[in-house]
Order: C-alpha cells, then structure tokens, then sequence
C-alpha cells in the first residue's frame, strides 16, 4: 500500500521568509513523488517532480529515500506563493501508477 | 491548446436524485481518472482508467459508477445523490508511460477546473 503524509494542514509565514513544506511517504518499493499546487480559483497544476531534480518558481525537494522525505523548499516565500500544495506518490509498473495524494498543506504568505 | 474540460462546474441537486458528470479531454491520452476533494481530506481517488475497456475502483468507489465512452470521455455517475457527496469533483489524464504522450517513468497528471456538487 501507498501513503503520503503531510503532517501540517495549515502553514503560515511572513514575506521573504523560508518555508519547508513537509511530506513523508510510505511504499515497498521505488516511488515517484510529485508536488502539485493549486493556487485560489485555479485547477490543481504539477509544480515540480522528483525525477527532474529542477527548481520551480524557486521551490526546490530532494526525495530523501532513508527518512522516506520529499520536502518542498523555498529560501524567501513570496505572496504569490498562497495556495494549496499536495505532496503525492506514484508506484511503478500496472495499476501502481495511478496517483496518491496526502491531505494538502495551505500555504500563506503574509505581506 | 489541448486541454481537459469538465460540465457542469457548479451542480445543486436534492437527495435521491441521479447526477451526472462529465468530462473531456484534447490531451489524446489514454488514462483518466476522478477525484473528489474535500476540505481536510486532501484528493480521493474515486474511479481510474487506463484505457477504454479498463475500469478500477479507487479508494472511494461506493455511490459513485463511471463509464469511458471513448478514450476522450470519462463521465462520473451518482445514481442516487446523498448530502455527504457534496464537493469539489475533479478528473485528470495522464499519459501511458513509455508511450509518445509520456516519460518512461513520468506520470503527470493534467487537472480539469472542476465541478463543484451541493446535494440538498
């Protein structure tokens, strides 16, 4: 079975400050994991995958397979960073590629 | 631009009624998939396909049936509507990996807006 957690519901932070959104996983095997983000009025959108290893709109994670981690980071927040940020899981091989999503992290930037 | 498309966005209804959602995609890919989502409660898969005649149950199949009509068509079904299925219904696609649409390992899933259910 798979399983993400992300143990904050809510996380707020001042402008310019850094933030680390948390995810922990649970799978057997070699997951993929994935942040997506979906900002007030907008459909839910891929922010950044671990298997790319890139920085989007400043927001780095490292999939950290001994502490089963993949953490969202960002040095200076922005305002326009507020939205919901989903942290989810994909397996490998047959039905395991569908999708796993933890419950969701609300992400505010206050001026 | 290739896109996935959801009717209704927005459905009030009353209990025991029948509902019907729908969704289109332009993506040309093979998988889709809906969800519900839930304040707290983060997505839930509810229905999965991998192609036309493939169709899994996801962690909350109950109340809810589907059919893919054709590839770019993956409509969701409440037979017989409650209050507690009130939410925010979302359905994706995603490509087969390995195939021209998709990443051998890569599985990114394209969101529709939407369709917000209130049952009375």
């Amino acid at each position: 079975a798979q399983r993400v957690t992300q143990p904050e519901k809510l996380l707020s932070v001042f402008k310019g400050a850094p933030v680390e959104l948390k995810c922990n996983y649970s799978y057997s095997g070699s997951p993929e994991l994935f942040w997506y983000v979906q900002y007030s009025r907008q459909r839910l959108q891929l922010l950044l995958r671990h298997i790319s290893r890139e920085s989007i709109k400043g927001f780095t994670a490292d999939l950290n397979k001994g502490e089963t981690s993949f953490h969202l980071k960002k040095p200076f927040a922005q305002e326009e960073d507020s939205a919901m940020y989903y942290c989810a899981l994909s397996g490998s091989g047959g039905s395991n590629y569908k999708l796993t999503f933890g419950k969701g992290t609300l992400l505010t930037v206050n001026p | 631009d290739a896109d996935v498309t959801q009717t209704p966005r927005n459905r009030i209804t009353k209990t025991g009624k029948r509902i019907m959602l729908e969704c289109s995609q332009t993506k040309g890919h093979d998988r889709m998939y809906w969800y519900r989502q839930d304040p707290g409660l983060g997505l839930q898969l509810i229905y999965y396909s991998f192609d036309v005649k493939d169709i899994n149950k996801g962690e909350i199949s109950d109340g809810y049936s589907v059919s893919r009509q054709a590839q770019a068509k993956f409509s969701l079904s409440l037979e017989s509507a409650i209050p507690n299925q009130t939410a925010l219904y979302f359905c994706a696609t995603s490509a087969t990996p390995g195939t021209s649409g998709g990443l051998s390992s890569y599985n990114e899933q394209f969101f529709g807006p939407g369709t917000r259910l209130t049952v009375l």
